[in-house]
Parts: C-alpha cells; sequence; structure tokens
C-alpha cells in the first residue's frame, strides 16, 4: 500500500522569507501523481500544486515549488516570498495512475499525509 | 461555477443514530469521492462514485455507506454512530477522467455524542 509521509507537524516562517515542507512516499508504482493541498481554516482544501511522475521537471505554480526526487520518493514544497494567507494546514497527497487490481479503476482516490501547519509571522 | 457543495455544514448526533450527508458537485463533475478527517487518523478515503457506480472503496466498516444519483450528487450515510464518527467529512468532484484537479467542499463536521 501507498503511505505518504510529511515529518514536519508545524513549521513557521517570517513574512517574505521562504519556507520548505517535506514528504516523502512509498510507492512500487513508476507512475503515480503528487500534490500538495493547502486547508485554511474554512476547512476547504485547495490544490497548491502537482505533478506528474514521469515529467522529470519540478512544477511551479507562482510562488510555490517543488522538489521532486523520484528515486529518493521525496516531494517538497518550496514557498517563496511567504505571504500571511499563506498561513494553513498542508497535505502531501499521492494518487496512483493505474488501476490497483483487476475490475476496480484508478478513480481520484488519494492518500494523505499527516500534515505541516504552517506559521507565517508578521 | 459554483463548487462542490456541501449540507449540512454542522450536526450533531447521538451514538446509535443515523446520519445521512450531501454532495453536490461542481456541475459538469461525474466523479465525487468522501474523506474523513479526524485529528488522530487524518484524512481517510471512504469511497468514490462515478456514473453512479461506486468504483472504489476504502477501508471503513459496512456502517459507512453511499450512493449517488443520476444528476451526480452524492449521498453518504453512516449508521449506528459511534463516539469515533465524530469527524470532518469531505467531499470532492473531478470530472472523472481520472488525472483532473479534485475540488473539494468545505466539509460536514459531525459531532457524536
Amino acid at each position: 500500500a501507498q503511505t505518504v509521509t510529511q515529518s514536519q507537524p508545524e513549521m513557521s516562517v517570517q513574512e517574505a522569507e521562504t519556507v520548505t515542507l517535506s514528504c516523502t512516499y512509498d510507492t512500487s508504482e513508476s507512475d503515480y501523481y503528487l500534490f500538495w493541498y493547502k486547508q485554511p481554516p474554512s476547512r476547504q482544501m485547495i490544490l497548491v500544486i502537482r505533478q506528474e511522475a514521469y515529467k522529470q521537471q519540478n512544477a511551479t505554480e507562482n510562488r510555490f515549488s517543488v522538489n521532486f526526487q523520484k528515486a529518493a520518493k521525496s516531494f517538497s514544497l518550496k514557498i517563496s516570498d511567504s505571504q500571511l494567507g499563506d498561513a494553513a494546514m498542508y497535505f502531501c497527497a499521492y494518487r496512483r495512475s493505474r488501476p490497483p487490481s483487476k475490475g476496480e479503476t484508478s478513480g481520484s482516490r488519494l492518500t494523505f499525509g499527516e500534515g505541516t501547519q504552517l506559521t507565517v509571522n508578521p | 461555477k459554483a463548487g462542490v457543495t456541501q449540507t449540512p455544514r454542522y450536526l450533531i448526533k447521538t451514538r446509535g443514530q443515523q446520519v445521512t450527508l450531501s454532495c453536490s458537485p461542481i456541475s459538469g463533475h461525474r466523479s465525487v469521492s468522501w474523506y474523513q478527517q479526524t485529528p488522530g487518523q487524518g484524512l481517510q478515503f471512504l469511497f468514490e462514485y462515478f456514473s453512479e457506480t461506486q468504483r472504489n472503496k476504502g477501508n471503513f466498516p459496512g456502517r459507512f455507506s453511499g450512493r449517488q444519483f443520476s444528476n451526480s450528487r452524492s449521498e453518504m450515510n453512516v449508521s449506528t454512530l459511534e463516539l469515533g464518527d465524530s469527524a470532518l467529512y469531505l467531499c470532492a468532484s473531478t470530472p472523472g477522467g481520472g488525472t483532473g484537479e479534485l475540488f473539494f467542499g468545505e466539509g460536514s463536521r459531525l459531532t457524536v455524542l
């Protein structure tokens, strides 16, 4: 079974500084998707960035970028120029791209990490 | 375009009761999945429905069930509630092609007393 681990329960960063959130995962699959989701106090999960495993180039979305190390099964999120609105719980998530077994579909099932609570200090 | 809508947002039940939660996906989305979020267990996958058929199920007891209607709206039901069922239940929708982003609702907060 796939597992996702976020070893940093809490992180803090000064406004305008850069912070990196760590994520490791375990899978025997070669093709899959990785995501970072943000959950602010409003509780709604919002996609921050996603990475397809077959792509070697690291994904970037404005101030958010990832460092995807497939061999090491590592997927860290870097937030540059941190803003107060970045404060939230961040979840790393994995999704396989092929069906797990005959009769099933890969569907949209996500496996989440434990989350990292990010505080942004003014 | 309206987002994923979950109702009710908050509810309180007592042990032994049952509860039904509703999720209306984004218009045009055919896949709806459900997740349970608790402080102790984190986010856990419950099940996913696509075109009225359950196509994936997580490791939850049979007290947890769901269904999807022809308009893609989904309901999940929990029978014989236990204290441990207290959680935030999140619904997510996606067009269904298997590669799309999941769009989440704001969740239904269930408290079991």
